[in-house]
């Protein structure tokens, strides 16, 4: 795809269960970025990778959530005893290199935990 | 600490001229990028800015103050299209922290009224 592509684009769990995120980014690009976006606000930085390694979580809310970029190219965001708090569009941005001018967001994922 | 700011809500007629403010405070600096977001949409690439002045591109402008910590986003011949909200963001670069990762205002609600 020409695309960064997200799955699932919804997702309703349960308080207390596990969630997996994809995002798969456009082929080549070397940073993968994680952002959460409460309603009405801008996008908070989550985590980045460049190829498959894991350079800052400095932006993860809690030990709950766990990113992972195993082969340098998909990435799955994990939440673990989903909280409501935890209710936000979750989206991934790759980008060419760490620089670049530019990155290019998916859809995202809409997280409602009930 | 991190800051940016930009006004909440702007509204404006088609086919008029509206400027956006943004103003930040950040503890380091790597450029600042402007991002339109239709509702349930991903962000979208506008503008980037790095050193101060104008760069123009079609109906959309941006302009930088690195000494003011502030930038604006011009839009031309407004469309009811452009109707969305209008992210405001700088890259972080903190020596030994993450660099690359966007840090965003909350953005601004642009309503075009025919």
């Amino acid at each position: 795809g020409a695309g960064v592509s997200q799955s699932p684009r919804y997702k309703v769990a349960k308080r207390g269960q596990d969630v997996a995120l994809r995002c798969d980014p456009i082929s080549g690009h070397v940073s993968l970025f994680w952002y959460q976006q409460a309603l009405g606000q801008g996008p908070e930085f989550l985590t980045y990778f460049q190829n498959e390694a894991q350079l800052d979580k400095s932006g993860l809310p809690s030990d709950r959530f766990f990113a992972e970029r195993p082969e340098g190219s998909v990435s799955t965001l994990k939440i673990q005893r989903t909280q409501q708090e935890d209710s936000a569009v979750y989206l991934c941005a790759s980008s060419l290199a760490l620089n670049s001018h530019e990155q290019f967001f998916g859809p995202g994922t809409r997280l409602t935990v009930l | 600490g991190q800051n940016i700011d930009q006004p909440t809500e702007m509204t404006a007629t088609e086919g008029a001229i509206v400027q956006i403010n943004c103003t930040y405070q950040t503890s380091g600096f790597n450029g600042l990028f402007w991002y339109q977001q239709h509702a349930g949409e991903a962000p979208t690439f506008l503008s980037y800015n790095v050193l101060d002045g104008l760069e123009e591109k079609g109906r959309f402008s941006s302009f930088l103050s690195r000494s003011k910590g502030y930038s604006y986003l011009l839009l031309k011949e407004l469309q009811m299209k452009d109707s969305a909200s209008y992210l405001c963001a700088v890259r972080d670069q903190r020596y030994g922290g993450s660099q690359g990762n966007l840090i965003f205002g909350k953005g601004t609600k642009l309503s075009v009224k025919p």
